[in-house]
């Protein structure tokens, strides 16, 4: 059983289409998080819930929304899509804020 | 600014000798840290972890070593095998703040 998952695997998709990426954790943790790894490999916090409450919302253009639907699901809607949009983002759980979080497998998502 | 720095973007060492991963940071504020590592294609996943009250923690084949004068850890396998391949990233985190902030990580090959 996947911990933390991530739907799609891969996004490719056209500069200006509005794109979302699913993400759900069976391991009923209170708290998820929203990373971007971009091409120079930095791995950077963008957002995070906690039991559905924005805690965290790092300097991310307002194109990027996140939604909890539910503690076990955090989805990110990006509106608009830009080519510096490009890069691996991945999910992450964990019991509560600031503890040992779980990692999904990462969606890569190139925009053309 | 990077508050997390591994300045080593890759090492390479033979199978059965140690190898030596480390780690600087500059938020004095920092009192919790982890090594994550990760293989291709997937998410990351916890290695080992380290609290500032500590100066050295191990598990099996790990050990991570906090120097906070120095505002330096390290990540210690011994003896290394060519399943530790992988990129290795440290984080850290500040009591109340819900998140980590991470290194850019450091490719280990462990050769045969």
């Amino acid at each position: 059983d996947t911990a933390v998952s991530q739907t799609p695997k891969y996004l490719v998709t056209q500069m200006g289409n509005d794109k979302s990426i699913k993400c759900e954790q069976n391991l009923g943790h209170d708290t998820m998080y929203w990373y971007k790894q971009d091409s120079k490999k930095f791995l950077k916090i963008m957002f995070s819930y906690n039991n559905k409450e924005l805690i965290i919302n790092e300097t991310v253009p307002n194109r990027f929304s996140p939604k909890s639907p539910d503690k076990a699901h955090l989805n990110l809607h990006i509106n608009s899509l830009e080519l510096g949009d490009s890069a691996v983002y991945f999910c992450a759980s964990s019991p509560g804020g600031g503890q040992l979080q779980s990692f999904g497998p990462g969606t890569r998502l190139l925009v053309l | 600014d990077q508050q997390v720095k591994q300045n080593s973007p890759s090492l390479s060492v033979q199978e059965g000798r140690i190898s030596i991963l480390n780690c600087d940071y500059t938020n004095s504020m920092f009192d919790y840290f982890l090594w994550y590592k990760k293989y291709p294609a997937e998410g990351p996943t916890f290695l080992i972890s380290i609290s500032s009250i500590k100066d050295k923690n191990e598990d099996g084949r790990f050990t991570v070593f906090l120097n906070k004068s120095a505002k330096h850890l390290s990540l210690h396998i011994v003896p290394s095998q060519p399943g530790d391949s992988a990129v290795y990233f440290c984080a850290a985190s500040a009591s109340g703040t819900y998140k980590y902030i991470f290194g850019t990580g450091t490719r280990l090959k462990v050769l045969a």
